[in-house]
Parts: C-alpha cells; structure tokens; sequence
C-alpha cells in the first residue's frame, strides 16, 4: 500500500543548530504535504505545509521543500531553540484524501 | 474560534467491553477525521467524512470499529468489543470547506483508551 518514510527517527541537536526531517512518499497522486509538531501528551499542531505546485515555503525559521520527481520533502529548521523539541510529523495526501502521516522525528534541543 | 473538541480525555475498560468516543468539529468544517496514534508512531486514519458521508473507511476494521456522523456536524467512534492492541490515542480532526484550506486539518486533544 502507500506509505510515507520519515528519517531519522530521533534527532539531537545543540542550540542555535540547524535541524533537517526528511519524508519520502509513494503515491504519485499526493499533492498537499502538512508537517505537524506534536508535543508529549497534546495535540498535533500544524506549523507548515506545501502544496505541488510550489517547491519551497518558508515561515520565519521553518521551510519545507518539496522534490515531486524524487517524491520527498523536507523539513528545516533554523536557529533551534529548546521550546521546539517535540515530534514532528510529516504527511501525504491527495487533496485531502487519503492522508498518510510519518512515523515521526523526535527532535531534542540541547540548550 | 472554537477548537475540536472530544470527551471523554481519558478511558480504560477490560478487554471485550465495549466504548464510544465523541467529536465535535470547528463549526462549519465539512470534513471530519478519525485516526488511531499507537504510542510512539504516527496517527493513523481511520475513516473520513465528507458532510454526513463517509469518503474513506478503507482502514477502519469494520469487525469491531464502527463511526457516524449525526446530521453533518458530531461523530461518534465505537469499538465493539475492545481488545488489547486497540489501546491507543483517538484523534478526531476536521478540515474547512472545499476552497483553498479545505486540506488543513486542525487536530482535537484526542481520548486516551487504555484496555486491560
């Protein structure tokens, strides 16, 4: 069936790195790709998406890339802070439809 | 706004038992999610409505799970009966009318189930 990879599964970095998630997806169709931040005990919380017609979108310290030839998508984040340790979910859909979440990132930010 | 909401927050029942969680959408949002998130992985779509229609149960197990959604707006999600491996978190999540945000899904705090 469909799937969507996301590496790495943990992720450490020190205060003021930069951190990169990675997603990979299956379905051709998929044209809307959502990463969420979740952090322990609450709710997902989108933080930024990309749709198929773009490659790149960023918001502040946050971009996402978006390769539809290789079927992946990135996540960056610049200028860590501690608040943004959490776990990050990647996810595919096709308008809407059909949506796949990764397996998550659980990012720790060393202060 | 109102955000989703869902009750109960908390639930652990005996295997075979049976429970219902319940949704309430962002008024207005045509569509509704339900996703199963086993501790440590990512949500899980159960099934999908669109209004009062069901767009996608396809991996809802229809054996024991089962979902509606009362004139267009709550849902109900049943298990019936429980076992073991459904423990879990149960997300409810709705999304906007067809327009330019109709994909964004805003995420309810979820219901906790435990089953012993």
């Amino acid at each position: 069936g469909e799937n969507v990879e996301q590496h790495p599964s943990t992720l450490s970095v020190q205060e003021g790195d930069s951190a990169v998630i990675k997603c990979t997806y299956s379905d051709s169709a998929s044209n809307y790709f959502p990463w969420y931040k979740q952090e322990l005990g609450k709710r997902p919380q989108l933080i930024i998406d990309i749709r198929s017609n773009v490659g790149e979108k960023k918001d502040q310290r946050i971009a996402v890339t978006l390769n539809k030839t290789a079927k992946h998508f990135s996540l960056h984040i610049t200028e860590t802070q501690p608040e943004d340790s959490a776990v990050y979910f990647c996810a595919a859909s096709s308008g809407g439809f059909k949506t796949i979440f990764g397996a998550g990132t659980r990012l720790f930010v060393k202060a | 706004e109102a955000g989703v909401a869902q009750s109960p927050r908390y639930k652990i029942i005996e295997k075979r038992q049976s429970v219902a969680f319940w949704c309430n959408p962002i008024s207005g949002h045509a569509t509704l999610y339900w996703y199963q998130q086993i501790l440590g992985q990512g949500p899980k779509l159960l099934i999908q409505f669109q209004n009062n229609g069901v767009v996608d149960d396809s991996q809802l197990p229809k054996d024991r799970f089962s979902a509606e959604r009362l004139k267009g707006v709550d849902s109900t999600l049943k298990i019936q009966p429980a076992k073991l491996e459904d423990s879990a978190v149960y997300l409810c999540a709705s999304s906007p009318p067809e327009g330019m945000y109709q994909e964004t899904q805003y995420f309810g705090p979820g219901t906790r189930l435990l089953v012993l």
